[in-house]
């Protein structure tokens, strides 16, 4: 595998199930990031780990909790969601945070029933 | 008033034609503006970034920055069916989060 991979590609699930996300990088770097990509409207900034710690919380709602163990891996857990979630979900990472070059992920197109 | 500000399209052109895709952005402070491109169900892609104001070219591809007018310009030679896909910009500064636009559709004809 190489560059960002994430699992699974396609999520459906009620509003009272938990599911997480899976990413993995394999490009050695240093800070990770989750991004919300919603139809016509622009990306959204939800985390960044840098060195597995997190360093941004953009405002969203208790309902999304990411987890980085590692440098290589982030998730994203996903419980009591609301159907205005429904979205792709977006990793990417960067040799450090800042950075211009982010790598994305092919993404998960996640829908909420 | 959003911060980057583009056209969504779709935009469609014949295949040989030149492309000129932009964006607007608010912020005087942004120092680093990108462009990404992004294909069908998958992620985006950076294809080139520029830092302050000025001209960059690589390949058929040429990314352009006038701080002035805070005008962010994509332009596409000799475009080809393969360049079809939404293109995102997208600017930050050293203070700030990477805002992107939404993207603009493109589709070139053969």
């Amino acid at each position: 595998e190489t560059g960002v991979t994430q699992t699974p590609r396609h999520l459906v699930m009620g509003m009272t199930n938990k599911k997480s996300l899976k990413c993995e990088q394999h490009l050695g770097h240093n800070a990770m990031y989750w991004y919300k990509q919603s139809a016509k409207k622009p990306l959204e900034l939800m985390f960044v780990y840098s060195l597995e710690e997190r360093v941004e919380n953009n405002s969203v709602p208790s309902r999304f909790s990411p987890e980085c163990p590692n440098s290589s891996h982030l998730f994203l857990h996903l419980h009591t969601l609301q159907p205005e979630d429904s979205a792709l979900y977006l990793c990417a990472s960067s040799q450090r945070r800042g950075g211009p070059e982010q790598y994305f992920g092919p993404g998960t197109r996640l829908t909420v029933t | 008033q959003k911060e980057v500000e583009q056209d969504p399209g779709p935009l469609s052109v014949p295949e040989g034609a030149i492309v000129s895709l932009n964006c607007t952005y608010s912020n005087s402070a942004f120092q680093y503006f990108m462009w990404y491109r992004q294909y069908s169900r998958k992620g985006p892609e950076l294809l080139m970034y520029t830092y302050s104001s000025g001209n960059k070219e690589d390949g058929r591809f040429t990314a352009q920055v006038d701080k002035s007018s805070k005008y962010i310009s994509l332009f596409i030679r000799d475009s080809q069916p393969s360049d079809s896909a939404t293109y995102l910009c997208a600017s930050y500064s050293s203070a700030s989060k990477i805002i992107f636009g939404s993207g603009t559709r493109l589709s070139i004809r053969p």
